[in-house]
């Protein structure tokens, strides 16, 4: 069983849509939480991320983690054709030094 | 722009050859990581270092793989014999300042073994 577990997708929209993206994993010892971006053949980019259980907002996305569960949860809201990208979800370990686990990513698509 | 830097941005090369990687971060961060993605999946850990010093290497890293990051500023991995499951696109992360463990990744190298 992988640590972090999320849906490839893909994931077809039209535009205008609210898009829910999904996580979950199995290691309670994930301390930060957070959202990346990644457009074709570039680095992923953060989008947001959150220490603790509850929701976070920033602008049209909200990021909820849900520790009791080991769930976390992206949700996008009026998506445009320009969010089309792919979505990975990432936890990080503070064993002395920090540790980065990805999701697969899921891949979404924002039809105009 | 995120600060790092990563050359080539594609090597095409055939089984067997050595290829190197190299990763320039800006130079106060001192924390720098190289994952590995391959199509449809997210980057996996490879290895990462604080300054010069390499802390930790994942099982992923087999022998034929070396990195070095020499005084502490930019980073190389080196990839020997390479095979063709070695395909894969190689990113280069440093470590931001805050206490979240953001990574802010380079464009990556992409690496195609004939």
């Amino acid at each position: 069983q992988k640590e972090v577990e999320q849906d490839p997708g893909p994931l077809s929209v039209p535009e205008g849509a609210i898009v829910s993206l999904n996580c979950t994993y199995s290691n309670s010892a994930f301390q930060y939480f957070m959202w990346y971006r990644q457009y074709s053949r570039k680095g992923p980019e953060l989008l947001m991320y959150t220490y603790s259980s509850g929701n976070k907002e920033d602008g049209r996305f909200t990021a909820q983690v849900d520790k009791s569960s080991k769930y976390i949860s992206l949700f996008i809201r009026d998506s445009q054709p320009s969010d089309s990208a792919t979505y990975l979800c990432a936890m990080t370990l503070n064993t002395g030094g920090f540790k980065t686990i990805f999701g697969a990513g899921t891949r979404l698509f924002v039809k105009a | 722009d995120t600060g790092v830097s990563q050359d080539p941005r594609h090597k095409i090369t055939k089984r067997g050859q050595n290829v190197t990687f190299r990763c320039d971060p800006i130079s106060e961060h001192n924390r720098l990581y190289w994952y590995r993605q391959t199509l449809g999946q997210g980057p996996e850990f490879l290895t990462y270092f604080q300054n010069e010093a390499q802390l930790e290497k994942s099982r992923l890293l087999s022998d034929r793989f070396s990195a070095e990051r020499p005084k502490g500023s930019f980073s190389t991995l080196e990839i020997q014999r390479t095979e063709q499951g070695d395909s894969a696109m190689y990113l280069c992360a440093a470590f931001g300042q805050g206490p979240t463990g953001e990574l802010f990744f380079g464009e990556g190298s992409r690496l195609t073994v004939l």
